[in-house]
């Protein structure tokens, strides 16, 4: 089974400021097939990011993916007040895993 | 538009069958490529894949919960059921359904219904 490890656990910004959050595979991802997914207290996860890079429909663009291989990033590059929430990176390569998630939260 | 809706009881007693239904609109699971799966979440934890279905009923297991799972579905009236035996209290979450489309490649999990919270508890 795939592994994915999230880094950091908790990030703490402002808004206006740039997140980036790290995933990191136990083995190397075919294709890429790399998603990240956004959760608010109560709701579902919302589908960002798949393809390692490519942006769901109607995700601002101020969302990006990269990476290959074992390492992703997803980055946020101006927080809005709406996007404090937990990121989940996942691979639907082999099965499907998802990372422990990352807690973006306001400092 | 696409939308997918969880039911099922919201109390199980320990060693109970939990069956859960996830009625869906917007797309046709006998689509060449539709696939429905399900995930949980234990309260303040972490998701985690536990069945899909395919258009062409093939269907897919987590290895470590496969021999209590059992997944089907019912095109005619747009519905996936999951039942998972013997139930205990660590089974407590939130279980959602959600779509994705294996068009040749692999697909994420595009679209998500808003969960169900089933607690397992004498």
């Amino acid at each position: 089974e795939i592994v994915l490890t999230q880094s950091p656990g908790t990030l703490s910004l402002s808004p206006g400021e740039r997140a980036t959050l790290s995933c990191r595979a136990s083995q190397s991802l075919s294709s890429t097939y790399l998603a990240w997914y956004q959760q608010k207290p109560g709701q579902a996860p919302r589908l960002l990011i798949y393809g390692a890079s490519s942006r769901a429909t109607g995700i601002p663009d101020r969302f990006s993916g990269s990476g290959s291989g074992t390492d992703f990033t997803l980055t946020i590059s101006r927080l809005e007040p709406e996007d404090f929430a937990v990121y989940y990176c996942q691979q639907y390569g082999n099965s499907f895993t998802f990372g422990p998630g990352t807690k973006v939260d306001i400092k | 538009q696409v939308t997918l809706r969880e039911s099922g009881p919201a109390l199980v007693k320990p060693t109970q069958t939990l069956t859960l239904t996830c009625t869906f609109s917007g797309f046709a699971l006998s689509t060449s490529g539709m696939c429905v799966s399900w995930i949980r979440q234990p309260p303040g934890k972490a998701l985690e894949w536990l069945a899909r279905i395919d258009w062409d009923d093939d269907k897919h297991y987590s290895t470590s919960l496969k021999t209590r799972l059992t997944i089907s579905k019912d095109t005619s009236i747009n519905q996936v059921v999951l039942t998972m035996s013997n139930m205990d209290p660590v089974d407590t979450a939130t279980y959602y359904c959600a779509r994705l489309y294996y068009g040749g490649d692999p697909g994420p999990f595009d679209i998500w219904g808003q969960g169900t919270v089933v607690t397992v508890s004498s």
